[in-house]
């Protein structure tokens, strides 16, 4: 079955500096990958998505995460960090289609990431 | 943009009654998606529905039902609560063409304490 992995709970990074949130994945078959952010007291929001292609993709407010198939990674970076950025943050990978799970997705235990001044 | 609303954002209910979350999208999605959020637990899927009347047990059914008479709601139910379901429960949807279907949109969310 298909999982993904966030071994941290909590990231602490000044503002400014880069900021990098940690993913790691398990599939079978090629991985479709996500990042979602969740703002306090605010719904699920979709920030990016690794289908195939190039390895580095670009999503919103700035963010940016990289695939690595020898790792079976997928981190979430962005080189300057704001405190507007401090969320709870969520990897997440599409279901097996050859169990019937295509269109679901399994997602991490989150992350929450705080930018201090 | 797409619009995914719920009907409570907070509800308080007893042990034993039958509790109904409701769940509206507004962009003719063919997917929806009922999940909890528990803290250092992430989010679970309990059920999802890919049509009309069509449903599919996510990772945790047991103590819930879902309907989906209408392909812009999806309801869940709570038969019976208990404590152990007080929790943040979020209404996803997703649809369209090619990567897109994957992408899935989120409603606030409601957070349910059963006492």
């Amino acid at each position: 079955a298909q999982s993904v992995a966030q071994p941290e709970d909590q990231v602490n990074v000044a503002e400014g500096n880069p900021l990098t949130v940690k993913c790691t994945y398990s599939v079978s078959g090629n991985p479709y990958l996500f990042w979602y952010v969740q703002y306090p007291n605010r719904g699920l929001q979709f920030l990016l998505k690794y289908i195939t292609g190039d390895n580095l993709v670009k999503g919103s407010y700035g963010f940016e995460a990289e695939f690595n198939k020898s790792q079976t990674s997928f981190h979430l970076k962005k080189p300057s960090a704001l405190v507007s950025d401090s969320a709870l943050y969520f990897c997440a990978v599409r279901g097996s289609i050859l169990t019937g799970g295509g269109n679901k997705l399994t997602f991490g235990t989150g992350t929450q990431l705080k930018v201090e001044l | 943009d797409v619009k995914v609303t719920q009907s409570s954002r907070y509800l308080v209910k007893r042990t034993g009654e039958k509790v109904f979350l409701e769940c509206v999208q507004d962009m003719d999605h063919e997917n929806m998606f009922w999940y909890r959020q528990d803290p250092g637990l992430g989010l679970r899927l309990i059920y999802f529905s890919y049509d009309v009347k069509m449903k599919e047990k996510g990772d945790i059914p047991e103590g819930y039902s879902v309907s989906r008479e209408k392909k812009e709601r999806f309801s869940l139910i709570l038969e019976s609560a208990s404590t152990n379901q007080t929790s943040m429960y979020l209404c996803a949807s997703s649809g369209g063409e090619g990567a897109r279907i994957y992408e899935q949109y989120f409603g606030p969310g409601t957070r349910l304490t059963v006492t």
